[in-house]
């Protein structure tokens, strides 16, 4: 039983370049989070989708996309990385959104 | 917008101290509270869910406590190790979304 995995664990990119971060769960959650974790700020939600079908903005969304391929897969997009983007991302599920969240090992992304 | 305050931020404490934090959140709409300890360099794992006030859990040498009625948990370790240290969070949830705080970070030096 993996729980929550992601991919990739480390990535280096030059700022303009584009990349996707995959999530995939196997516990038949309905909702899935994506987070960046920064010095001093805690968790900041990104995007999330409540239920398979829809996506909603969190608190910081501006630079990312994403998209709910299926009940089990949940990904982030960078359309044009910034030194700015530079975090540890998180990505998370939960039977439903009042629930407790499980949260994959984070990738750990720098923008250079 | 939900405010989920927690205190201190960060807290020094030696080996064999017990200590305590606390999660503030509205007192409206309550649903459950979490409490999550997150290790450096790995992932938030959750540590208790409290639903009902007056709730205590107790995990060892760790225990919380929740009042809804004014919007307040207690998170309680008891002899302090130094693999104790890392961040706690709290996350407040109502019927809709679940809302982190910014959590606690804790270093016990041994």
């Amino acid at each position: 039983n993996a729980g929550v995995t992601q991919t990739p664990k480390f990535q280096v990119l030059k700022t303009g370049q584009s990349m996707t971060l995959q999530c995939a769960q196997d516990m038949n959650h309905n909702s899935m989070y994506w987070y960046r974790q920064d010095p001093g700020m805690g968790l900041r939600l990104i995007y999330y989708s409540a239920s398979e079908g829809t996506t909603d903005k969190g608190e910081v969304p501006n630079g990312y996309n994403v998209s709910r391929l299926n009940k089990r897969e949940f990904s982030l997009r960078l359309e044009s990385a910034a030194p700015s983007q530079t975090s540890v991302y998180f990505c998370a599920s939960s039977a439903n959104r009042e629930e407790t969240q499980y949260f994959g090992p984070g990738t750990r992304l720098l923008v250079l | 917008i939900l405010n989920v305050e927690q205190s201190p931020q960060s807290l020094h404490v030696q080996e064999g101290d017990s200590t305590n934090f606390t999660c503030s959140f509205p007192s409206s709409n309550f649903y459950a509270l979490h409490w999550y300890r997150w290790e450096t360099a790995k992932s938030p794992e959750a540590l208790f869910v409290m639903t009902l006030n007056g709730d205590e859990k107790k995990k060892g040498r760790i225990s919380a406590t929740l009042n809804t009625k004014e919007g307040y948990s207690y998170l309680y370790i008891k002899g302090s190790q130094p693999e104790d240290s890392a961040t706690y969070l709290c996350a407040f949830s109502d019927f809709q979304k679940l809302v982190f705080g910014t959590g606690t970070r804790l270093l016990v030096s041994p």
